[in-house]
């Protein structure tokens, strides 16, 4: 069975300030990993994702995250925290090696982040 | 535009009313799932599709049924909806990955927000 953890529901940064936002992951194969992103009222749109290529993934609005097998985490990062970042974000694990069972993308509670001036 | 759309995006019920909330989506995608969203559960998956006339349970299935005679359409069926069903639900879309299951990169629509009385 596969899962993530996201450590604190709730993160709060000042603009301008580093953002990180912590997952670990639990999986039997190597996993997929994604990073989704939820603003008010709208459904979540991917952020970022590793599919076992380069560790370390740059995706949209500045974020990236670091795929590290040895700590079995995938946290995400961003230099420099914007007023548009406040949102919920969502980490994900995709067990690849599918074998007719369908989409086991299971996410994990979520992380709201506030961004204060 | 590339969307999945979910209607209705806001409804007020009462127990025992059957109900159905539409998705669609027009990427010709082969995987489409839904899921419902609760405050420190995260997203559970009730139940997905991999093709037309092919679906499975998810985590969460009790209470929903689902069908899939379209390839663009993908409606969640609640039969007699309980108080406990009051949710906020997304479908979702991808294509399907080379080694035949969904990529895990997915689209959402942009939620249905159900209250059951």
């Amino acid at each position: 069975a596969q899962s993530v953890t996201q450590l604190g529901s709730h993160v709060s940064v000042s603009e301008g300030a580093l953002v990180l936002l912590r997952c670990n992951y639990s999986s039997s194969v190597p996993p997929y990993l994604f990073w989704y992103v939820q603003y008010p009222n709208q459904g979540l749109q991917l952020l970022l994702k590793y599919t076992s290529a380069a560790t370390l993934v740059k995706g949209i609005n500045g974020f990236e995250a670091e795929f590290k097998k040895s700590e079995t985490s995938f946290h995400l990062t961003k230099p420099s925290a914007h007023m548009s970042d406040a949102a919920e974000y969502f980490c994900a694990v995709s067990d690849r090696g599918l074998t007719g069972g369908g989409n086991k993308l299971t996410f994990g509670t979520g992380t709201q982040l506030k961004v204060e001036l | 535009e590339a969307q999945v759309t979910q209607n209705p995006r806001y409804l007020i019920t009462v127990t025992g009313k059957k109900l159905t909330v539409t998705c669609s989506q027009n990427m010709n995608h082969e995987y489409m799932s839904w899921y419902r969203q609760d405050p420190g559960l995260g997203l559970r998956q009730i139940y997905y599709s991999m093709n037309v006339e092919v679906t499975d349970k998810g985590d969460v299935p009790e209470g929903y049924k689902v069908s899939r005679k379209e390839k663009r359409n993908f409606p969640l069926i609640l039969e007699s909806p309980s108080p406990n069903q009051t949710s906020l639900y997304f479908c979702a879309s991808s294509f399907r990955g080379l080694a035949g299951g969904p990529t895990g990169e997915l689209f959402f629509g942009e939620g249905s927000r159900l209250t059951v009385l």
